[in-house]
């Protein structure tokens, strides 16, 4: 059983660029969530992915948008990126089986920096 | 929207004391996480509660969700230096989203 991966694991931007991260759910899994992570914070949910769509979104603008692959792989972009974008981004996969949320596991994160 | 505070921010202790974190909400909550994130790395997820009053124990490790679902704790019994990290509580706010704490950061002095 392959864990969750994301690429890349750190990255560097100017404000104005944009970004796409990568994330590779763990084997079985069918759902995708991203998550935005601040220093010194908790995670902040972005949006959800399952079956490729879009199934619950946070507080975050338009210009955060995702996809989600027939194979459950997911990507987040990020548009016109601005300063306050820098923070560690957070994919989590689960297995979607109704109910509650289920749990969740989380990969490595990319560390996304905007100058 | 639907928060949880959790409490203390910082938590620091001597190996061998015990540590706790609380977790705190003004709605009723379906469910509460635990998750443990070591410094650098993620988080890790710890436990899921889901009923009033429910005590879950993992070795050293004591959770519980108060009888009114509003509140949350983790108790760890004479810590050690791998227990070192950020512990975060978490909610459902539906079935897609959840809400985490700010997490409580626990160091430990050897």
């Amino acid at each position: 059983e392959t864990g969750v991966t994301q690429s890349p694991t750190h990255l560097i931007k100017t404000r104005g660029q944009q970004v796409t991260l990568r994330c590779s759910s763990q084997s079985g899994h069918n759902t995708v969530s991203w998550y935005q992570q601040a220093l010194g914070q908790g995670p902040q949910f972005i949006f959800q992915y399952y079956r490729e769509e879009e199934n619950g979104r946070g507080n975050f603008p338009p210009r955060f948008s995702g996809l989600q692959f027939p194979n459950y792989s997911s990507e987040l972009n990020v548009n016109a990126l601005e300063l306050d974008d820098s923070a560690l981004y957070l994919c989590a996969s689960s297995l979607r089986s109704g109910g509650y949320t289920d749990t969740q596991y989380f990969g490595p994160g990319t560390r996304l920096t905007v100058l | 929207g639907q928060q949880v505070m959790q409490i203390p921010q910082y938590q620091h202790v001597q190996e061998g004391e015990d540590f706790t974190t609380y977790c705190n909400s003004s709605t009723t909550l379906s469910n509460i996480q635990w998750y443990k994130q070591r410094p650098g790395g993620h988080p890790v997820f710890l436990i899921q509660l889901v009923k009033s009053g429910e005590v879950k124990k993992q070795k050293r490790l004591t959770f519980q969700f108060g009888e009114a679902k509003k509140n949350s704790s983790l108790h760890i019994t004479a810590t050690q230096t791998t227990d070192v990290g950020t512990y975060f509580c978490a909610a459902n706010q539906g079935a897609q989203k959840l809400v985490f704490g700010q997490g409580t950061r626990l160091t430990i002095n050897p």
